[in-house]
């Protein structure tokens, strides 16, 4: 079945350094990734998406890249600010069939960012 | 996201009460979507719905039961409530129009413990 993973269940690092927080999937069907940015006590919050007809997309501070041979999907943040530390979820959606527009999620990475 | 609220935002209920959280959206999309967030776990859907003829069961449905009432609202109940349903809840919406590429978009969640 689907799943999607993380390598890590945490990640420090010092404000002004870069992160990559990464994730798995296993479901080759997958053709839409998205991360979200979960603060405490609040709902998640859309980051950046990408297709599975790309390997990379940036945004603001934030860059996504997606490797389809080995159903990987990282997520970059430059210049990692104190505002960054939060828990990061890569979710995957599988556009067809009975799961269309249905979400999958990973356990999440809690950045900590230190100053 | 202030388009979807979530009421209320924190409930304790006794084991065996009946209770409802509430979620509505001014977003105008067609898909709304309810979710629990366990510690450590990502996000696990426990019902969605396509619109507003449409109820389907998540991965975690048992326990839980939904009303669509409207576009705009979708609720989700606990006919009796027990200590494990203890968790954190959220609401998501999505706009059909993105043909199964959809990001979702979440409320504030609510918080529930019963005791």
């Amino acid at each position: 079945g689907e799943s999607v993973g993380l390598h890590l269940p945490t990640l420090s690092v010092q404000e002004g350094d870069n992160s990559i927080i990464n994730c798995a999937y296993s479901n080759s069907a997958s053709d839409y990734f998205i991360w979200y940015k979960q603060e405490s006590g609040k709902g998640p919050q859309f980051i950046i998406d990408i297709r599975s007809n790309m390997d990379k997309r940036q945004g603001q501070r934030v860059t996504v890249l997606l490797n389809k041979t080995v159903k990987h999907l990282s997520l970059q943040i430059a210049a990692t600010q104190p505002g960054d530390s939060a828990v990061y979820f890569c979710a995957e959606n599988i556009g067809r069939g009975s799961t269309l527009g249905r979400l999958y999620f990973g356990r999440g990475t809690q950045l900590t960012v230190w100053p | 996201d202030a388009d979807v609220t979530q009421t209320p935002r924190n409930r304790i209920t006794k084991t065996g009460k009946r209770i409802m959280l509430e979620c509505s959206q001014t977003k105008g999309h067609d898909r709304m979507y309810w979710y629990r967030q366990d510690p450590g776990l990502g996000l696990r859907l426990i019902y969605y719905s396509f619109d507003v003829k449409d109820i389907n069961k998540g991965e975690i449905s048992d326990g839980y039961s939904v009303s669509r009432q409207a576009q705009a609202k979708f609720s989700l109940s606990l006919e009796s409530a027990i200590p494990n349903q203890t968790a954190l809840y959220f609401c998501a919406t999505s706009d059909a129009r993105s043909g199964g590429q959809e990001t979702q978009y979440f409320g504030p969640g609510t918080r529930l413990l019963v005791l």
